[in-house]
């Protein structure tokens, strides 16, 4: 049973507009989240994470939004650029160091 | 700094065969974990550590055997390799500062059972 879920398989984006990505979890234990990127052939890199005491985490061009209460979070990325073409995971973790991860959602930002 | 590194990069095995997936990491973390990426399933935790000699089981470990003798090793063995082992297997390690964590991935070991 899938507990960290992310609904849209893929998105394309024009370049310089804002991206959102969505993910869901039923878990209500998860306490930490976290969004990586990753390119094809390579290992999952960390983006932006958020603990479930706050509702917005902010870098750069990347801000991570949590409502605990619909068990929902988004990652936005304003501009978005094409170099940000990438796979998208959400994670979540409600013991320290294990990790619950989403199917990922393929981003196309076009030029 | 290598950070994590995962040996082999592609491995092609019979039914049957056993294996070990090597993973090592410099950054002297304490947590490290192995994962398998599958279409459509996203990563699932097959087992993790927590330190030396300390290893449990996570979402999907059967077939898997971990042993975890250093800080920096955490080798991942399949006894009996079946088709359904058939994915895409990523080694990461962590650290956790106060209230945040963060994994650090390898770069994966694409394996295909025959």
């Amino acid at each position: 049973d899938q507990q960290v879920k992310q609904n849209s398989p893929s998105l394309s984006v024009q370049e310089g507009r804002i991206s959102i990505l969505n993910c869901d979890y039923t878990n209500s234990m998860f306490d930490y989240f976290l969004w990586y990127k990753k390119y094809p052939a390579e290992g999952p890199t960390f983006l932006i994470s958020i603990s479930s005491i706050k509702d917005k985490n902010e870098d750069g061009r990347f801000t991570v939004f949590l409502n605990k209460s619909a068990k929902h979070l988004s990652l936005h990325i304003v501009p978005s650029q094409p170099g940000d073409s990438a796979v998208y995971f959400c994670a979540a973790s409600a013991i320290s160091n294990q990790f619950y991860f989403g199917t990922g959602t393929s981003l196309t930002v076009i030029p | 700094n290598a950070g994590v590194t995962q040996t082999p990069k592609f491995q092609v095995l019979k039914t049957g065969q056993s294996m070990t997936l090597q993973c090592a990491q410099d950054m002297n973390h304490e947590y490290m974990s192995w994962y398998r990426q599958d279409p459509g399933m996203g990563l699932r935790l097959i087992h993790y550590s927590v330190g030396a000699g300390i290893t449990d089981q996570g979402e999907v470990p059967n077939g898997y055997n971990v042993s975890r003798s250093t800080t920096e090793d955490f080798p991942l063995r399949l006894l009996s390799a079946a088709p359904s082992q058939t994915s895409v297997y990523f080694c990461a390690s962590s650290y956790s500062s106060g209230s945040t964590y963060e994994q650090y991935f390898g770069p994966g070991t694409r394996l295909t059972v025959t």
